[in-house]
């Protein structure tokens, strides 16, 4: 199983809203990875966990709340967003550590914040 | 020096042509560059990879030239076909960081 799967796929959500998007792995990878990407844009780095720790949070605002409970899984608890924070929300995982070396992407949550 | 810069933002080439997509850099201390290929509504996904050591690396029909002394590397695809219409990024990273530097990506448009 080389999949990362991620739901849900899309999610509209206003302003004051809770939400959670999750994603999981079951190729044994120990790095986790949250992105952000807006159209026509690269990806951009938001968290990474190692062996189930956070190990990189890249300045995100605090309205994201990144959560691994266990290896395979990764959530992402979105509370009181904006509408720029709409965006395509993508889970990645990475071999043993937090590497560069080929990254697992799923195919993302598409988010909409009214 | 961070940046690494890509072009053409877009790109049209016949079926059974050669696209080819540039990339250039800076920061010399960059020593693993890949290249992701993204369809609508999917993630990223690795196409191929390449270190400095090597020149050329190919992969079926997608081959990376890297020019160490210009700081470029590039992405041929060879008979281009419909459905390698794609958006194409090309990354570089130094040090197995886990943060990779992204290009802005290209559009690639195969047409029939």
């Amino acid at each position: 199983d080389t999949e990362v799967t991620q739901t849900p796929k899309h999610l509209v959500m206003g302003m004051t809203n809770k939400k959670s998007l999750k994603c999981e792995q079951h190729m044994g990878h120990r790095a986790m990875y949250w992105y952000k990407q807006k159209a026509k844009k690269p990806p951009e780095l938001m968290f990474v966990y190692s062996y189930e720790k956070l190990s990189i949070n890249e300045s995100v605002p605090s309205r994201f709340s990144p959560e691994c409970p266990n290896s395979s899984l990764l959530n992402l608890h979105l509370h009181a967003l904006q509408p720029e924070d709409s965006a395509l929300y993508l889970c990645a995982s990475s071999g043993g550590t937090a590497t560069n070396e080929k990254l697992f992407f799923g195919s993302g949550t598409q988010l909409s914040v009214l | 020096q961070q940046q690494v810069k890509q072009s053409p933002q877009s790109l049209i080439v016949q079926k059974g042509g050669i696209s080819i997509i540039n990339c250039a850099y800076e920061n010399t201390a960059f020593d693993y560059f890949p290249w992701y290929q993204q369809f609508p509504g999917k993630g990223p996904a690795l196409l191929i990879a390449i270190r400095p050591d090597v020149s050329e690396k190919k992969e079926g029909r997608f081959t990376i030239s890297f020019n160490k002394s210009a700081k470029q590397f590039s992405l041929h695809i060879m008979d281009s076909q419909p459905g390698d219409s794609a958006t194409y990024f090309c990354a570089a990273s130094w040090n197995s960081n886990y943060q990779l530097i992204w290009g802005a990506g290209t559009k690639l448009i195969i047409k029939p």
